[in-house]
């Protein structure tokens, strides 16, 4: 099956500055990779994903990118503000049903 | 937009006790997931099913069961519910390859 790794575990930035998140999977055959978001106490929420047939992706602060070469991914907000303290998650796709996730990262954006 | 409605937010029951934890989405999605999460553990699935009576055991299923009898409820079950077993759990849906999952609000029990 998959494997999903995810670094750091924890993360702690000052407002303003950028923070960077990175998965890394194991299966060529996975083809999606979403990213949640998941604040105190709240469901997990989709921020952004990102296909295999596509290198970059870009919503207001939040990037993703994809190496499909390397088998890896990465979140990336710039500007932070302290509303984006939260836990993220990033998945992998493998056979179209299951998403294979990391084991996420608390990030703290410090005022 | 998707909605994915747990039927408790706590829940507290005893050792040995048959738990069933409830789960409905109004989006007519074919896939359902349960997953329980622990801190530094993220998420695990347990099981999950991509029809209506279809389960597909995930990376820990051992003491829950599930049922699909219609498609837009999914239904975990504890046998015999044990301390090891306190946790937050997670109902997904998703409607085909390629597409996110959506998550309900959690359930968080407790095994006393």
């Amino acid at each position: 099956g998959e494997n999903v790794e995810q670094h750091p575990s924890t993360l702690s930035v000052q407002e303003g500055d950028s923070a960077v998140i990175k998965c890394t999977y194991s299966d060529s055959a996975s083809n999606y990779f979403p990213w949640y978001k998941q604040e105190l106490g709240k469901r997990p929420q989709l921020i952004i994903d990102i296909r295999s047939n596509v290198g970059e992706k870009k919503d207001q602060r939040i990037a993703v990118t994809l190496n499909k070469t390397a088998k890896h991914f990465s979140l990336h907000i710039t500007e932070t503000q302290p509303e984006d303290s939260a836990v993220y998650f990033c998945a992998a796709d493998h056979t179209g049903n299951q998403f294979y996730f990391g084991t996420g990262t608390s990030l703290t954006v410090i005022p | 937009d998707v909605k994915v409605t747990q039927s408790s937010r706590y829940l507290v029951k005893r050792t040995g006790e048959k738990v069933f934890l409830e789960c409905v989405q109004d989006m007519d999605h074919e896939n359902m997931f349960w997953y329980r999460q622990d801190p530094g553990l993220g998420l695990r699935l347990i099981y999950f099913s991509y029809d209506v009576k279809m389960k597909e055991k995930g990376d820990i299923p051992e003491g829950y069961s599930v049922s699909r009898e219609k498609k837009e409820r999914f239904s975990l079950i504890l046998e015999s519910a044990s301390t090891n077993q306190t946790s937050m759990y997670l109902c997904a849906s998703k409607s085909s390859v390629g597409q996110p999952q959506h998550f309900g609000d959690g359930t968080r029990l407790s095994i006393l």
